[in-house]
């Protein structure tokens, strides 16, 4: 098994290009998730899915959208990037929402 | 709200002391999962442990240990005799339920950045 797979590893972005953030697992988990994270902040919710077609806002989802079309996906998309959004940012899927979230390797992304 | 506090920014400790990273949490929920991961600087975040709300039983695994005490609210680390590929950031994490759906977050503590020295 791959795990949880993310790419691209890093990403520089202008204020204002759109980009998305690819995440694959092949643990046919149903929950799945995207943090973000910051200096000295630890990680915070971006979007979360229970399954296939069920996406919902977590702590900090502004200028993110999601969509969870197939179990194994599920993709971040930046709509028009700011340098807010610079961060690392995980994905991290588990059979349910009580169970242990395994995450990807992240994805280091700076807007200029 | 929910809330995880990690107290320490950042221990230094010189190989083979002994380190405890401290955990302290707030909930209203009755059931609830405590978590460790450990991010070395490679940047990947790994599982350590995962406890839920009605074991309190401490762990022991190798020279990791935890302890968790439900009457103060804190699930602390403990690294016996540290060695320097401990060097990494670790965090606690308290799960939270989502009552829409069948699901939860994970709300995590800033982190403490542990330095083992040879």
């Amino acid at each position: 098994n791959a795990g949880v797979t993310q790419t691209p590893k890093f990403q520089v972005l202008k204020t204002g290009q759109s980009m998305t953030l690819q995440c694959a697992q092949d643990m046919n988990h149903e929950y799945m998730s995207w943090y973000r994270q910051d200096p000295g902040m630890g990680l915070r919710l971006i979007h979360y899915s229970v399954g296939a077609g069920i996406t919902d806002q977590g702590e900090v989802p502004n200028g993110y959208n999601v969509s969870r079309s197939t179990t194994e996906d599920f993709p971040l998309r930046l709509l028009s990037a700011a340098p807010s959004q610079t961060s690392v940012y995980f994905c991290a899927s588990s059979y349910s929402g009580r169970d242990t979230q395994y995450f990807g390797p992240g994805t280091r992304l700076t807007v200029l | 709200a929910q809330k995880v506090t990690q107290a320490q920014t950042e221990i230094s400790v010189v190989e083979k002391e002994d380190v405890t990273l401290d955990c302290v949490y707030e909930t209203r929920d009755t059931t609830y999962y405590l978590f460790w991961y450990k991010q070395p600087p490679s940047g990947e975040l790994v599982f350590l442990i995962r406890r839920n709300s009605f074991d309190e039983q401490n762990e022991i695994s190798g020279r990791y240990s935890w302890n968790f005490q439900k009457s103060t609210s804190s699930f602390n680390f403990t690294i016996t005799a540290s060695q320097v590929v401990d060097s990494a950031v670790y965090f606690c994490a308290l799960s939270e339920r989502i009552p829409k759906e069948y699901g939860n977050k994970l709300v995590f503590g800033a982190g403490t950045i542990l330095r083992v020295k040879s």
